[in-house]
């Protein structure tokens, strides 16, 4: 079984580059989520979606963007990169939030911006 | 502000020995959930509690959640290096649509 994949697993990018982070699932979950994981300081929730069509923001937004097109993929997009951006980027799916569903996490994307 | 706090921030202990890990909330949690993850690594889920006295146990790892629900503890018996990693706490509010995360546990055990 797949679960939940990212791609790519690591990027280095140039400051002011943009890029897709790729997040996929074959479980058939209707909540997706995207967090950055900065060192001592845990996951932080960037966007989810409760579903196809449906996306909210999250803690920390500024700099990102997504979009749910299918119920499988929730991509993150970067338009202009900034070095405060270097982290790692975990997305993670559920069937729903409230009703005591764990996440499944994929195994995540380094990302660093020089 | 973090809405979870998680403590202690390290932990080293000799294989052998149990330990404890704390997860706080200011707010009444709906549900709390411990997750691993091991160094490089995604999360993995380990338990899930939503009731007020809760209580669940795995192998080794024993988890607990406070009658109001606002706090939940970690215990590991008999540690091994096999258990060492990060430990996260998780949760959803009872008011409110977002996912919180405490800000980590490490656990190193030596051998």
């Amino acid at each position: 079984n797949a679960g939940v994949t990212q791609t790519p697993k690591f990027r280095i990018l140039k400051i002011g580059q943009s890029m897709t982070l790729q997040c996929a699932q074959d479980m058939n979950h209707n909540y997706m989520y995207w967090y950055r994981q900065d060192p001592g300081m845990g996951l932080k929730l960037i966007y989810y979606s409760v579903g196809a069509g449906i996306t909210d923001k999250g803690e920390v937004p500024n700099g990102y963007n997504v979009s749910r097109s299918t119920t499988e993929d929730f991509p993150l997009r970067l338009e202009l990169a900034a070095p405060s951006q270097t982290s790692v980027y975990f997305c993670a799916s559920s069937y729903y939030q409230q009703g005591g569903q764990p996440q499944h996490f994929g195994d995540g994307t380094r990302l660093s911006i020089l | 502000s973090q809405e979870l706090e998680q403590s202690p921030q390290s932990l080293i202990v000799q294989e052998g020995k149990n330990l404890t890990i704390n997860c706080t909330s200011s707010k009444t949690l709906y549900g709390l959930y411990w997750y691993k993850q091991k160094y490089g690594e995604g999360l993995i889920f380990l338990m899930m509690l939503q009731k007020g006295g809760e209580e669940k146990s795995h192998e080794k790892i024993t988890a607990k959640l406070d009658e109001k629900k606002q706090q939940s503890s970690l215990h590991i018996t008999a540690s091994q290096p096999s258990h060492a990693g990060i430990y996260l706490c998780g949760a959803d509010m009872v008011a409110g649509n977002q996912f919180y995360f405490g800000t980590g546990t490490s656990l190193t055990v030596i051998p």
